[in-house]
């Protein structure tokens, strides 16, 4: 199973609801990562999980919260978000964050959130 | 952090070979170049990845200039399937471990 998977695939939230955005993959990976892509722009990285543990947090607002609660599974905790967070939010897994470089990276389909 | 540079749009016909450039001046001894494909509505994709050897694998074969600067994938055979942002990227460990940063990529149509 070289699966990624990210649930909802489509979220509608109003600016100040809470709501979270579920990854999972079973490949026994040690690093995942949450990236935001708005339209017709390149992923850029948010966060980066190593062994559970809250590695790489690219000055990300404190409304997005991630958390790692085992190996298999992340979550993203939105809270108070603005209209200009509407973007696709994309999950990926790796083998670990030192191997990232000469392994793959593996993408979720993402989820597409719009904040109204 | 090392830069690389894309076209940012290639056209080819299907069944023809693409070649898409990319540079990267400042590439340092250890960065890997990986490639990477955006399908419309989904998420990255792994291509293939390299550090100084050219690379073959089912999907395409990556041609590694000596001096390491620029690259070039290629895709022997557009299929239509094979419409996507193409995406390089340079990664290596020390500060950059976990850091897979996309570039601008470039959007490569294939006609029919």
């Amino acid at each position: 199973d070289t699966e990624v998977t990210q649930t909802p695939k489509h979220l509608v939230m109003g600016m100040t609801n809470k709501k979270s955005l579920k990854c999972e993959q079973h490949m026994g990976h040690r690093a995942m990562y949450w990236y935001k892509q708005k339209a017709k722009k390149p992923p850029e990285l948010m966060f980066v999980y190593s062994y559970e543990k809250l590695s790489i947090n690219e000055s990300v607002p404190s409304r997005f919260s991630p958390e790692c609660p085992n190996s298999s599974l992340l979550n993203l905790h939105l809270h108070a978000l603005q209209p200009e967070d509407s973007a696709l939010y994309l999950c990926a897994s790796s083998q670990d964050i030192w191997s990232v470089g000469i392994t793959e990276a593996f993408f979720g389909q993402g989820t597409r959130l719009t904040v109204v | 952090d090392a830069k690389t540079t894309q076209p940012n749009s290639m056209e080819s016909n299907e069944e023809e070979p693409v070649h898409l450039p990319c540079n990267h001046s400042t590439i340092s001894g250890t960065d890997y170049i990986h490639w990477y494909r955006q399908l419309p509505s989904q998420g990255p994709e792994y291509v293939i990845h390299g550090l100084t050897s050219n690379v073959n694998n089912r999907m395409a074969s990556l041609a590694i200039a000596e001096d390491r600067k620029s690259s070039t994938l290629i895709l022997h055979r557009a299929t239509l399937r094979d419409a996507a942002v193409y995406y390089c990227i340079l990664n290596a460990g020390g500060t950059s471990y976990g850091k897979l940063t996309f570039g601008q990529g470039t959007i490569l149509t294939v006609h029919p």
